[in-house]
């Protein structure tokens, strides 16, 4: 069984660029969150992707975007980067629908400095 | 954004001693649960709690779900050195209209001392 999988692993990035974040979801899962953690913070929710479209999102600005394919991968965007964009962000698997789980299985992340 | 209360923050314990950490809300969660992170990794899942009242354990590591529904607790029996980390708790809505989000505690950091 393949868990989660982030990448990249580390990131540079200047105000005002842009970022994409990439999540391979663990095998038999099919919904996909993301989460930002500041340093010193528990994991906040950004939003939630199942069946390709966004299924709920946290109070984080439109300039964050995602998207999920077919195989479930998804993508996090980040638009116009802020210093306080700096974090490290996180994706969770999970199964929803017939055989679901309650469980969120996260990837290792990936760490985004802005300068 | 929203976090859960928990407690302590921060414990520096010697090899061998039992640790007792919790985590309480303001909402009700169908669902807790608890994950250690090390640093650089992502949280690792450790005990799902799914019934108020509900009592699990794995291995060492004991959680329990609050009658109320609003707090658990974890406990880790007889320490080792790699029990080093920072544990979270997570509580989770689930039904009509919720994602299954979680919602975490702010950790708790656990140093043991060999």
């Amino acid at each position: 069984e393949t868990g989660v999988t982030q990448s990249p692993t580390h990131l540079i990035k200047t105000r005002g660029q842009q970022v994409t974040l990439r999540c391979s979801s663990q095998s038999g899962h099919n919904t996909v969150s993301w989460y930002q953690q500041a340093l010193g913070q528990g994991p906040q929710f950004i939003f939630q992707y199942y069946r390709e479209e966004e299924n709920g999102r946290g109070n984080f600005p439109p300039r964050f975007s995602g998207l999920q394919f077919p195989n479930y991968s998804s993508e996090l965007n980040v638009n116009a980067l802020e210093l306080d964009d700096s974090a490290l962000y996180l994706c969770a698997s999970t199964s929803t629908g017939r055989h679901a789980t309650n469980e969120q299985f996260f990837g290792p992340g990936t760490r985004l400095t802005v300068l | 954004g929203q976090q859960l209360n928990q407690s302590p923050q921060s414990m520096f314990i010697q090899e061998g001693e039992d640790v007792s950490m919790n985590c309480t809300s303001s909402s009700i969660f169908n669902t807790w649960l608890w994950y250690k992170q090390d640093p650089g990794e992502g949280p690792v899942l450790l005990i799902a709690l799914y019934k108020a009242g509900e009592l699990t354990s794995n291995g060492r590591l004991t959680a329990q779900f609050g009658i109320t529904r609003k707090d658990s607790f974890l406990n880790i029996s007889a320490s080792i050195p790699s029990d080093v980390g920072i544990y979270f708790c997570a509580g989770q809505q689930l039904g009509s209209g919720n994602t299954g989000k979680l919602i975490f505690g702010q950790g708790t950091t656990l140093q043991v001392k060999p």
